[in-house]
């Protein structure tokens, strides 16, 4: 099975500026998606971004972005102009584009936004 | 309103009294799945559905069954709870060519078995 990795269990980040969290995935496969989910206090699921693999250029949603590197494995997001509502756990998850309808989760990066 | 909804959002049992967690979705979405958060772990799936009558398992089956009757719902059923399925558990829908698999989540059901 594919396995998910997110070496930052908590970030904060001044309200305003920039911050980074990081992913990592394994897998053998050379053509899947890649997502990042916002869960906020009230535990809802949203998606902020998706990243197809065989893109090379990397998904940007208004303060969003990520860099994808998909010969090192590596998925991580960018949040610039931080904002107090972006805090939040974030999940990176990868999903096959093809066989069974599964996401495989990381463990998620809680987010802290200091004032 | 395009949604997944779930019932009950929260639910104290105990252990062995069998429960039920309603799933439903209005998009005509074909695919389904539960999953499971536990702390440190992030979600991972339990069971999923590709279309009525077709379900298959998925990482951590163990102690739940489902069951897909109508496109539109997908049922959690939890035969004989025990006290580490306590939990908070989704249901996500999606559909193959639209938004490159978007799953589309539930608001969540929180589970705590004593």
């Amino acid at each position: 099975a594919q396995t998910v990795t997110q070496s930052q269990p908590e970030m904060s980040v001044q309200e305003a500026e920039t911050v980074t969290l990081s992913c990592t995935y394994d897998t053998s496969e050379s053509d899947y998606y890649l997502f990042w989910y916002k869960q906020p206090p009230s535990r809802q699921m949203i998606l902020v971004i998706r990243q197809e693999a065989y893109k090379q250029q990397n998904a940007t949603e208004n303060r969003f972005s990520v860099n994808f590197q998909k010969a090192a494995k590596s998925f991580s997001l960018k949040i610039s102009d931080s904002q107090l509502g972006d805090a939040a756990m974030y999940f990176c998850a990868y999903r096959s584009a093809a066989g069974a309808n599964n996401l495989f989760f990381g463990t998620g990066t809680r987010l802290t936004v200091i004032p | 309103e395009a949604q997944v909804t779930q019932n009950p959002r929260y639910l104290i049992t105990v252990t062995g009294k069998k429960l039920t967690v309603t799933c439903s979705q209005n998009m005509n979405h074909e695919y389904m799945s539960w999953y499971r958060q536990d702390p440190g772990l992030g979600l991972r799936q339990i069971y999923y559905s590709m279309n009525v009558e077709v379900t298959d398992k998925g990482d951590v089956p163990e102690g739940y069954k489902v069951s897909r009757k109508e496109k539109r719902n997908f049922p959690l059923i939890l035969e004989s709870p025990s006290p580490n399925q306590t939990s908070l558990y989704f249901c996500a829908s999606s559909s193959p060519g639209l938004a490159r698999y978007e799953q589309y989540f539930g608001p969540g059901t929180r589970l705590t078995v004593t």
